[in-house]
């Protein structure tokens, strides 16, 4: 079972940040924090990942709380492109390196 | 440059019929994996290769469920004596040198069983 919690949906007007919050509190101290998003009608998209301290690359930012028991997937300004089902992802499933998904968020950007 | 390709990009089948779905991972890519996205069940991982070698593969549904790898690249998922509960969407995903390394996904096969 997927080991984050994270809202059902949200919504974010253009050109706006949105901030994408993620519960992982049973999260260990090599755990890696993943986040994927999903398009309609694609397979999944790699994001960020990050494991302690905050993370920013050219899709979005990650800031990962002090006790690491919760994270945020920053969107610096959103697009109508950005509107997905995000996917926050704890460690792996196992040796195998499977990722574990759970619902994730359903973001829908409004022009 | 390429990606994750997968074919067919759907499949519609006959119940009890067989089925074989392709995954070509990107060039490069040792470890391959194959996730199957359903309504009821979300995204549920299913079996990973390492080179031509599955290590594990009680994510398999059912003993109707197969894969193969061969020649460290091409993959194929086939399915069995198809039923109605297989209907979902069939994803690859691969990755660099192995495990717990970035997955870059295909676009999935959709089969729809009838």
């Amino acid at each position: 079972d997927a080991k984050t919690t994270q809202p059902n949906s949200m919504e974010s007007n253009e050109e706006e940040p949105v901030h994408l919050p993620c519960n992982h509190s049973t999260i260990s101290g090599t755990d890696y924090i993943h986040w994927y998003r999903q398009l309609p009608s694609q397979g999944p998209e790699y994001v960020i990942h990050g494991l302690t301290s905050n993370v920013n690359n050219r899709m979005a930012s990650l800031a990962i709380a002090e006790d690491r028991k919760s994270s945020t997937l920053i969107l610096h300004r959103a697009t109508l492109r950005d509107a997905a089902v995000y996917y926050c992802i704890q460690g792996y499933g196992g040796s195998q390196g499977n990722l574990i998904f759970g619902k994730g968020t359903k973001l829908s950007v409004k022009p | 440059g390429a990606g994750v390709s997968q074919s067919p990009s759907n499949k519609v089948t006959e119940k009890g019929k067989d089925v074989e779905l392709r995954c070509d991972p990107i060039s490069g890519h040792t470890a391959l994996y194959w996730y199957r996205q359903s309504l009821g069940q979300g995204l549920e991982f299913l079996i990973y290769f390492q080179g031509n070698s599955a290590p594990d593969k009680s994510g398999l549904p059912s003993d109707r469920f197969s894969a193969e790898r061969t020649g460290g690249s091409v993959s194929t998922l086939t399915i069995q004596r198809t039923q109605q509960e297989d209907s979902a969407v069939y994803l690859c995903a691969s990755s660099y040198r192995g495990a717990k390394n970035i997955q870059y996904f295909g676009a999935g096969t959709r089969l729809s069983v009838l």
